[in-house]
């Protein structure tokens, strides 16, 4: 089915280890974002990409390291899980600039022990 | 520090009403509007935005936007149980990408 994906849908970690969220779409969309949730602050961007191999910073990066080396993918490492990173991670997509993130994944949620 | 306030609810309503939810925010600079809904243990769904001042309408849905007195809100009309969900507000400044979200609104709408 075309859509976005993410995968895994629920993980659980250590303090201290490396883990990558997957996040793949399928209309090849320009734009893609990372958001986390957390009850208290809303949603907070992490990063986003314009295009394959473009990515930048949103409000809450550190922590954080992403890659886009084709335009259906955009996977989200935390280096050294904290516990601070325990949330639900939300991947999203957009056709066109400024017009909101139209295409949300169904989120990964992730608690760090 | 930029912020977007919307009351956390719960807005009850009862079928068929319409629904008026609010959203203030402190940056000046923001351009760009947003109204998304997301239901419980669910991801947000876009469903309006808005740029200009005054009322963008689109089916059950009209946002309002006054620059002037930084607030922008979202009617819905002949509201139904299946409207039940958060509301969130997000505000964007002009030619960037980084968004300030709201904490939502949680909307019940009561048969």
């Amino acid at each position: 089915d075309a859509g976005i994906t993410q995968s895994p849908r629920y993980k659980i970690t250590e303090t201290g280890r490396q883990v990558t969220l997957m996040c793949h779409q399928t209309w090849s969309h320009s734009y893609m974002f990372w958001y986390r949730q957390d009850l208290g602050h809303g949603l907070r961007l992490i990063y986003y990409s314009a295009a394959a191999d473009i990515t930048d910073k949103g409000e809450v990066p550190d922590g954080y390291v992403v890659s886009r080396s084709k335009t259906e993918n955009f996977p989200l490492t935390l280096e050294s899980a904290t516990r601070s990173q325990t949330s639900v991670y939300f991947c999203a997509s957009s056709v066109v600039r400024f017009t909101g993130e139209r295409y949300f994944g169904p989120g990964t949620r992730l608690t760090v022990t | 520090q930029k912020e977007v306030e919307q009351n956390s609810g719960p807005l009850s309503v009862p079928e068929g009403a319409i629904a008026s939810l609010n959203c203030t925010y402190s940056d000046r600079g923001s351009q760009s509007f947003f109204w998304y809904r997301q239901y419980s243990g669910k991801s947000p769904e876009l469903i309006m935005f808005i740029y200009s001042n005054g009322d963008k309408e689109d089916g059950r849905f009209t946002a309002q936007l006054n620059k002037a007195s930084q607030y922008v809100s979202l009617l819905i009309r002949d509201s139904q149980p299946s409207d039940s969900a958060t509301y969130l507000c997000a505000v964007r400044p002009g030619g960037s990408y980084i968004p300030t979200f709201g904490r939502g609104t949680s909307l019940i709408v009561h048969p």
